[in-house]
């Protein structure tokens, strides 16, 4: 059974700075790792996705790098702004389903 | 093109009564997904349907939970004789094909309050 793990599980930086979440998941036979965003109270929005081919994805400030055979990923957020502060979730695609980390709760302070 | 519509937002039952919750996918999509998330949990698989087919239901809880997506209309996650624990946000995510490398999208959920 697939498990998913974020560390930290929360995050507090003042603006400007760079930082990095990590992701890791236990079984290496996935097809897709995705990064997303929820605010409070709110949906899930999709920041990046990586194929199980591909070893990193971009996207502005985000890079999300995937290290299959290692089962970890992070998600690089470069001159973090307080617009930043939200939950990051971790998701590992299987055949049939998402397998979602617990979530880093990142707060950016002004 | 219109996102993946839930509603309602929200929903209040005693416990008890039934909840209804409706998923409509993006224009194009045959495939949906529902997820739970619990007050300060993660996100949790309940159930994965074609048209008119359910394809993985092992997220489900095995009483009280039901899940549809007919032919014609949005898909249903119906929940009976609601208790106090059903309470959390239902997340419906859709995609186009049942391939696993297309990306799941979600909608903004529906939160059920159980009185």
């Amino acid at each position: 059974k697939q498990e998913v793990t974020q560390i930290p599980a929360a995050l507090s930086v003042p603006e400007g700075e760079n930082l990095v979440l990590n992701c890791s998941f236990t079984d290496s036979a996935i097809y897709n790792l995705q990064w997303f965003r929820q605010d409070p109270g709110k949906g899930l929005t999709s920041l990046l996705l990586i194929q199980s081919s591909q070893r990193e994805q971009t996207s502005g400030r985000l890079n999300a790098s995937l290290d299959k055979s290692s089962g970890r990923s992070t998600l690089y957020i470069a001159a973090s702004q307080p617009g930043d502060s939200a939950t990051y979730l971790c998701a590992v695609r299987s055949a049939r389903q998402l397998t979602f980390g617990s979530g880093t709760q990142l707060t950016v302070l002004p | 093109n219109a996102g993946v519509m839930q509603n309602p937002r929200h929903l209040v039952r005693r416990r008890g009564q039934e909840a209804r919750l409706r998923c409509s996918p993006m224009k194009g999509h045959s495939h949906v997904y529902w997820y739970r998330q619990l007050p300060e949990e993660g996100l949790k698989f309940m159930v994965y349907l074609q048209k008119e087919n359910i394809i993985d239901e092992s997220g489900m809880p095995k009483e009280r939970f039901s899940a549809e997506f007919p032919k014609e209309g949005p898909s249903i996650l119906r929940i009976q004789q609601v208790v106090r624990g059903d309470s959390a946000a239902y997340f419906c995510a859709s995609s186009p094909l049942g391939d696993s490398n297309s990306p799941l999208h979600f909608g903004n959920g529906t939160r059920l309050t159980v009185t």
